[in-house]
């Protein structure tokens, strides 16, 4: 099954700044998806990021807050922009696999 | 829309006996698939088993299998011989068929394993 290298695997960021998370795949994936998963919380679904169009929104999340880029079949970025103390979560990327889904280890973003 | 229901946040186990974990979702699609995954501390999501709504068999994985109820919309897990390495956040989450979508996932069960 595929492997994610995720990067930053933590950061702590002062507010009204922007951070860019980088998922990098080991094989070539068509579908990738971003997580937030809240302190304590499930996972809830960003969006998901197909290579070669634009990445489609979840209600509750935009475009302006959340730009995502899939350059290639292999990577993907998340931006988190203007961050504000409610953005601190773990951030996953995930890929769509064979056999179900493979996520990336995490991004612990805290904002300060 | 669709959801899932984890009714247990937290559940005990000794070591070497038996646990289930619950799950219900709701959803009107008749093909979907069903999903159990766990997340140790490291944060790394792990697929324990996977089960497509068409097949009437009960998915299992070595320790692990699963008891899937179409009609009740019921999808637990049984974790058999619980080991000190199954102790995890266990979510159950749902996709609906087609494969052009994320998981949505259930709050998650806390699985203690008391040595």
């Amino acid at each position: 099954s595929a492997v994610i290298s995720q990067k930053p695997s933590r950061d702590i960021c002062q507010r009204g700044t922007s951070l860019t998370i980088q998922c990098q795949v080991d094989s070539q994936v068509t579908m990738m998806f971003w997580y937030r998963q809240q302190p304590g919380q499930s996972l809830t679904l960003i969006a998901t990021a197909n290579q070669g169009s634009e990445a489609t929104y979840e209600s509750g999340f935009v475009i302006d807050k959340f730009p995502i880029s899939r350059p290639n079949l292999t990577f993907s970025t998340l931006t988190v922009s203007n961050m504000s103390p409610e953005d601190s979560s773990i951030y996953l990327c995930s890929a769509r696999v064979q056999d179900g889904y493979t996520f990336g280890s995490g991004t612990r973003l805290t904002v300060v | 829309a669709q959801t899932v229901t984890q009714s247990q946040p937290e559940m005990s186990v000794q070591e070497a006996e038996t646990v289930t974990l619950s799950c219900t979702y709701d959803t009107s699609e008749s093909d979907y698939y069903l999903f159990w995954y766990k997340q140790p501390p490291s944060r790394q999501m792990i697929l324990v088993i996977r089960q497509e709504a068409y097949k009437q068999q009960n998915a299992t994985e070595n320790r692990f299998s699963v008891n899937f109820q179409k009609a009740a919309k019921s999808f637990s897990l049984k974790i058999s011989d619980s080991q000190l390495g199954d102790a995890a956040m266990y979510f159950c989450a749902y996709r609906r068929g087609g494969g052009a979508d994320g998981l949505t996932f259930g709050k998650g069960t806390h699985l203690i394993i008391q040595p």
